[in-house]
């Protein structure tokens, strides 16, 4: 069974840094496209950052340069580093697979970072 | 503000039929690229709903239905029942941004 989840979130002051974590069971991470999607409270979804299988990553314009994606191979965990936090970052952040054919084919539950003073 | 625009609420009594929007542009949906539709309950993770514009993954009811046209795209939802009560988003990619982006999405009521 396919199963991903994520770990790490909290409160965090502007201007800190956080690292999510996505633990994945039932398939392997590194084959396949992972990426994070976050959730403002109340709001939409907007994807945030991909890791490709071959290791490119892209991100989203707004965390360009704060926010860098990596995988664990020996762990098949996903994560998502977020440096100079601002309060609207503050969302729930869910680490997706990216199937080629499905879209967004299995999610995590989802964890909330919180970016205040 | 996201390139894929939706209406923000529609709403039907049991047993009609809605559809949603999905609004784009040329370097998105009418560029070709995939449009997929994802359905999240309250306090849940999204769930892929259409992939592909068209076709639905094991289990999803046939009560739902995608379609495209142009820049466009759309879901509709037929016999609608209570527990179809969520919100929905339209997903493709997006050559101009080099982004994957989703709709604004789109909350369905069963009066």
């Amino acid at each position: 069974e396919v199963q991903l989840v994520e770990s790490g979130g909290g409160l965090i002051q502007p201007g800190g840094s956080l690292r999510l974590s996505c633990a994945a069971s039932g398939f392997t991470v590194s084959t396949n496209y992972m990426t994070w999607v976050r959730q403002s409270p109340g709001k939409g979804l907007e994807w945030v950052a991909i890791i490709y299988s071959g290791g490119t990553t892209s991100y989203v314009d707004s965390v360009k340069g704060r926010f860098a994606i990596s995988r664990d191979t020996s762990k098949n965990t996903l994560y998502l580093q977020m440096n100079s936090l601002r309060a609207e970052d503050t969302a729930v952040y869910f680490c997706a697979r990216l199937d080629t054919i499905m879209g967004f084919d299995y999610w995590g539950q989802g964890t909330l970072v919180t970016v205040s003073s | 503000q996201s390139v894929l625009t939706q209406p923000p609420s529609v709403s039907g009594a049991p047993g009609q039929r809605v559809t949603i929007s999905c609004t784009g542009s040329s370097s998105n949906i009418g560029a070709g690229y995939d449009v997929h539709w994802y359905q999240q309950l309250p306090g849940t993770a999204p769930k892929v709903l259409i992939y592909g514009k068209i076709n639905r993954p094991s289990g999803v009811p046939d009560r739902f239905s995608g379609s495209k046209s142009g820049t466009s795209a759309s879901l509709a939802i037929t016999g609608l029942q209570a527990e179809d009560e969520a919100d929905y988003y339209c997903q493709s990619y997006d050559s101009s941004l080099s982004s994957y982006v989703f709709g604004t999405g789109t909350k369905v009521t069963v009066l």
